[in-house]
């Protein structure tokens, strides 16, 4: 499988805290993309980087992607009780997409 | 827009029943695909397509067939349902590939007693 791992599985910080979790992939990519799955819901696009591209910033998220350890981290700067939420990481290769195993955060207010 | 809608919201089976989980997508998006979840594992592409009369495999494609006659409508058909396809299935539209943003259904919960 290419699937992705994310890393922590689990996240629990306070409101007001930077949170940041990492996507570790298994093969060469085009593009990485970040979604956010509330829980019972379905998954919502957060941000795209393309392979080229090392940072990318949207509103309180920053992305980071190192092809050569091909990894990528997400910041979510001055979390919201509202961010409590799971977060994947997703890689395209061809025509296929692989998400990874997603990372759980939980905002206390 | 609807965006992506997905019906019904939860079925339950019995082993060896048969049943088509419905996907709709009302944005003219050439790329659709079907995933399930299951804890722990993320989302699992089963099948997709890049445009109408067009399908492949995906990843966990086993048990599972797909149609594409429309660019609007993408549904999944469960041939003989197993209790190891209980999980959450999810549809997706977006563009013309998987390096679109991609625009997910509600998702369907799903259990094979």
């Amino acid at each position: 499988s290419q699937q992705g791992e994310e890393d922590p599985q689990a996240l629990s910080i306070q409101e007001g805290e930077n949170a940041t979790m990492n996507c570790s992939y298994k093969t060469s990519i085009n593009n990485l993309q970040w979604y956010r799955q509330n829980s019972g819901r379905g998954l919502v696009h957060l941000i795209l980087i393309r392979s080229n591209e090392r940072e990318k910033h949207s509103g309180r998220l920053r992305v980071t992607l190192d092809t050569s350890k091909k990894s990528s981290s997400l910041l979510i700067t001055a979390s919201r009780a509202a961010d409590t939420a799971s977060y994947f990481c997703a890689t395209d290769a061809g025509n296929q997409f692989y998400f990874g195993t997603g990372t759980s955060l939980t905002v206390i207010p | 827009n609807a965006g992506v809608t997905q019906t019904p919201k939860f079925q339950v089976l019995k082993t060896g029943q048969s049943m088509t989980l419905q996907c709709a997508q009302d944005m003219n998006h050439e790329y659709m695909s079907w995933y399930r979840q299951d804890p722990g594992m993320g989302l699992r592409l089963i099948h997709y397509s890049v445009g109408a009369g067009i399908t492949d495999q995906g990843e966990v494609p086993n048990g599972y067939n797909v149609s594409r006659s429309t660019t609007e409508d993408f549904p999944l058909r469960l041939l003989s349902a197993a209790p190891s396809q209980t999980s959450v299935y999810f549809c997706a539209s977006g563009g013309t590939g998987p390096w679109n943003e991609q625009f997910f259904g509600p998702g369907t919960r799903l259990t094979v007693l």
